[in-house]
């Protein structure tokens, strides 16, 4: 089956600190690969993704590279803020005509100033 | 430009009682719609989806039910709460193979 597997949090750094988030995934066939990030009290937003080997998708800072060699998809910041503060979710989907989400089980990033 | 609408944002219910939560997307047509719950412990869990009216497709046994009465209207219901229903409810859309957008969400918890 499907798997995302990320890393345990809660992850806490000081502002202007670098972000590593790793994320792993098993799947059944060549899938799109995302990062979702959840305020407080609020649904999903999405971050970035990529959606074929080596890509790289980036947003607001953050970036992650479609890694096949390894399966991976891990999220970076160079320079975090106290307002990165979130949950942050990798997921893959296996386009089949629609996208449903396999979710990893989120790592709390706390940034203190 | 796209927007999905999910409510209401909390709700207390007893258990037992009858469930109904909606979401609608405007500002885009044929829309694949999902309803994800997000469970203590559990991570987020794809409930249903539906890729047209009155399409719906379960991924998961429960005791709950979905349905699409129109084309960018997505409802969540259940004749009777249990307390491990209690949970927060995304709804979500996206077009084919697209990314999926969230809705805001519904924080239900069952007494």
């Amino acid at each position: 089956g499907n798997s995302v597997t990320q890393m345990e949090g809660p992850v806490t750094l000081s502002e202007e600190a670098f972000l590593t988030i790793n994320c792993t995934y098993t799947a059944t066939g060549y899938p799109s690969l995302f990062w979702y990030v959840q305020y407080p009290g609020e649904g999903l937003q999405l971050l970035l993704k990529a959606t074929k080997a080596d890509d790289k998708g980036s947003n607001k800072g953050f970036e992650a590279t479609y890694r096949k060699e390894t399966t991976s998809f891990h999220l970076e910041k160079g320079s975090v803020q106290v307002s990165d503060s979130a949950v942050y979710f990798c997921a893959l989907s296996l386009n089949s005509g629609y996208s449903t989400l396999t979710f990893g089980k989120g790592t709390m990033l706390l940034v203190s100033p | 430009s796209q927007t999905i609408h999910q409510w209401p944002a909390t709700l207390v219910q007893p258990v037992g009682s009858p469930l109904s939560l909606e979401c609608t997307v405007e500002g885009t047509s044929n829309p694949n719609l999902y309803w994800y719950r997000q469970a203590a412990g559990r991570g987020l869990q794809l409930l249903f989806y539906s890729v047209g009216i009155g399409q719906i497709s379960s991924e998961v046994p429960q005791n709950l039910s979905a349905s699409r009465p129109q084309d960018r209207q997505f409802i969540l219901s259940s004749k009777k709460l249990l307390l491990s229903d209690s949970g927060f409810y995304l709804c979500a859309w996206s077009v084919g193979t697209g990314s999926s957008f969230f809705g805001q969400g519904t924080r239900l918890t069952v007494v």
